[in-house]
């Protein structure tokens, strides 16, 4: 059974950085059918996709415009997971923030069907 | 960006009746390969949001044969032939076609 894992802090200082980690057991970040994907939900935006990782062959990154000058996701294959840092934070980016396995370069459109259990982020000096 | 639009935003639904929501893209979702890039997710509360349909019309494992995926193009529909008490929760459709991936509004149901 394949199960994401969450971690990092909840309270972030405005201009700060945000940083996520998302542990993957029962799957491995390599995986070439398989893309690894953060989302953030909030009152104002909805559900909103901010990027993803995926390897084939090489790794390769895909970022939302909206925070494409801010987002960075690596992948991390000595701890099997993937972490988003997101900086020069404001007010607007407190949100619900999720990890989730979606497909991969070998399965396109095959949905996220593995979530993480979600991060509440408040932005706030 | 692609826009997804759903309708109703919200469905109070009797246990046991069928229910039905549209889901339309502002461009088509239909892929060279011939399959449509839209899914389903349910939100239940107090939970993140789970995966029921892929691909326009395929239920994800674990999905109750109860829910199904219609459509092509730009217009979808998701359909509960029998709504139970569990399936009360937000429903969004997302599209998967192009980065980045854009999802509705969501419609929240809930009992009568």
């Amino acid at each position: 059974q394949v199960q994401l894992q969450q971690s990092g802090p909840r309270l972030v200082k405005p201009s700060q950085t945000l940083s996520l980690s998302c542990a993957i057991s029962g799957d491995s970040v390599s995986r070439n059918s398989a893309g690894w994907n953060w989302v953030r939900q909030s009152p104002s935006r909805g559900l909103e996709w901010l990027g993803r990782t995926y390897y084939n062959s090489k790794w390769y990154n895909e970022y939302a415009e909206s925070v494409k000058s801010r987002i960075t996701i690596n992948p991390d294959t000595s701890k099997n997971q993937f972490t988003l840092q997101l900086k020069s934070l404001t007010p607007d980016d407190s949100a619900v923030y999720y990890c989730a396995r979606g497909g991969g370069p070998l399965t396109w459109g095959y949905g996220m069907d593995v979530w993480g259990q979600g991060t509440t982020v408040s932005v706030s000096s | 960006d692609i826009v997804m639009t759903q309708s109703p935003l919200s469905l109070p639904v009797t246990p046991g009746e069928p229910a039905s929501i549209s889901c339309r893209s502002s461009q088509s979702l239909l892929h060279s390969n011939g399959h449509n890039f839209l899914d389903w997710y349910l939100q239940k509360p107090g939970q993140s949001p789970q995966l029921l349909i892929y691909l326009g019309s395929n239920r994800a494992p674990g999905v109750p044969d109860r829910f199904s995926g219609s459509g092509s193009g730009r217009d979808f529909t998701l359909k509960i032939s029998r709504v139970e008490a569990e399936d009360v929760g937000v429903y969004y459709c997302m599209q998967s076609l192009q980065t980045p991936h854009t999802f509705g509004p969501g419609t929240k149901v809930d009992i009568k």
